[in-house]
């Protein structure tokens, strides 16, 4: 089963405009959450987190919402830039009990259009 | 070099092949990861190291087996693999805090592309 679920594969937005990537968890327990960003041939890298104690963070274009009730995460991208276009992976950890595992979600693949 | 580095990029094996996969961190980190990308599925955890010991073995079956000799270094051995072990292999790597647990991001390298023939 499935604890963290990112439910669109893929996901095209206009240049300019906001991009919104959605992630879905099951797990309770998971307090800290992350995005990471694929590029092809490359390892994903580190784009923002988030602790369980906040509701909303903030880092340039890019801004990850909590909704804790509905267990639910996104990301915000705005405005959208043709360097977006990539794979963002959503991942959670429960860290209070020194968990130091990641669980993954299977990625949604974003292509902004010139 | 900067970050975390793995080789071979591309590896091509036959089933009673045995290889080996290298990664190196130069972040000074002390926590170490394999983690495997099958397509259309999630990263799956394999393997953790803190502080140069084992601390997670989730299930990994024993055609594959890790070693890590200091803290920078890890190793992931494969010998009589499948072909459904075709996969992306990623190492990652993080610091630990004091009582194991880890409250720092995770750094990954590029990846070794495996082709199980």
């Amino acid at each position: 089963d499935q604890q963290v679920k990112q439910n669109s594969p893929s996901l095209s937005v206009q240049e300019g405009r906001i991009s919104i990537l959605n992630c879905d968890y099951t797990n309770s327990m998971f307090d800290y959450f992350l995005w990471y960003k694929k590029y092809p041939a490359e390892g994903p890298t580190f784009l923002i987190s988030i602790s369980s104690i906040k509701d909303k963070n903030e880092d340039g274009r890019f801004t990850v919402f909590l909704n804790k009730s509905a267990k639910h995460l996104s990301l915000h991208i705005v405005p959208s830039q043709p360097g977006d276009s990539a794979v963002y992976f959503c991942a959670a950890r429960a860290t209070n009990f020194g968990n130091e595992k990641l669980t993954f979600g299977t990625g949604t693949r974003l292509t902004i259009i010139p | 070099e900067t970050g975390v580095t793995q080789t071979p990029r591309h590896l091509v094996m036959g089933m009673t092949n045995k290889k080996s996969l290298k990664c190196e961190q130069h972040l000074g980190h002390n926590a170490m990861y394999w983690y495997k990308q099958s397509a259309k599925k999630p990263l799956e955890l394999m393997f953790v190291y803190n502080f140069k010991e084992q601390t997670e073995n989730n299930s990994v079956p024993s055609r594959f087996s890790p070693e890590c000799p200091n803290s920078s270094h890890l190793f992931l051995h494969l010998h009589t693999l499948q072909p459904e072990d075709s996969a992306l292999y990623l190492c990652a790597s993080s610091q630990a805090g004091p009582s194991g647990g880890n409250q720092e991001t995770q750094y990954f390298g590029p990846g070794t592309r495996l082709l199980v023939l």
